[in-house]
């Protein structure tokens, strides 16, 4: 199994601002991916990370908005950019690989944009 | 687009009793994901159906996956208070790629 950890674990930001949370597997994983969590909401996609190339984005989410870098295959990184309270949400990053069936959750990155 | 469909989204039960959660999906799958969410905290995988009619256990919790049906039943039996949480269903479509689409939830309570 992967072990997945990601920093912040949360934080409090104002509007305007940006922030990149990291997310780093404990063994080369091939599929990473982002997905956002709104209060009382179930999981949302954001994009798909994937390594050396650009990220490959779900409907309603825009590289400007959240640009993510992923340089090798045990790590990745989302950049929330120009924040609004609408952004307040929990952030998580799962991974997988090829051939394996099971995907695994970071504990989440928590963010509050007041 | 997949569609995943959870019911019901909340669920009291008493300690003792036998219930089941369904998850309905709207197009062919790979692959569907049972998991638990503590508040606060991050998911749990629970299980992973691959085929038609897989059956998985783990202690009080039984998964199984009809895929003619679109369906997937995660079934409770003889709760306990520990098992109060939220329950996920996910679903890998065929053409996904391991995105996957999540249903809404189900909010478990499980009372003395």
């Amino acid at each position: 199994s992967a072990v997945i950890s990601q920093k912040p674990s949360r934080d409090i930001c104002q509007r305007g601002t940006s922030l990149t949370i990291q997310c780093q597997v404990d063994s080369q994983v091939t599929m990473m991916f982002w997905y956002r969590q709104q209060p009382g909401q179930s999981l949302t996609l954001i994009a798909t990370a994937n390594q050396g190339s650009e990220a490959t984005y779900e409907s309603g989410f825009v590289i400007d908005k959240f640009p993510i870098s992923r340089p090798n295959l045990t790590f990745s990184t989302l950049t929330v950019s120009n924040m609004s309270p609408e952004d307040s949400s929990i952030y998580l990053c799962s991974a997988s690989t090829s051939g394996a069936y099971e995907q695994y959750f970071g504990p989440g990155t928590r963010l509050t944009v007041t | 687009e997949l569609k995943v469909e959870q019911n019901p989204l909340f669920l009291s039960m008493q300690e003792g009793k036998n219930y089941t959660i369904y998850c309905n999906y709207s197009t062919t799958s790979d692959r569907l994901y049972w998991y638990r969410q503590d508040p606060g905290k991050s998911l749990e995988s629970l299980f992973v159906l691959l085929s038609n009619g897989a059956v998985k256990q783990e202690g009080r919790l039984m998964a199984s996956l009809d895929t003619k049906a679109r369906l997937s039943t995660l079934h409770i039996t003889a709760a306990v208070h520990d098992l109060s949480a939220t329950y996920f269903c996910a679903v890998d479509g065929k053409t996904s790629g391991s995105r996957l689409t999540f249903g809404e939830g189900t909010q478990l309570t499980v009372n003395p």
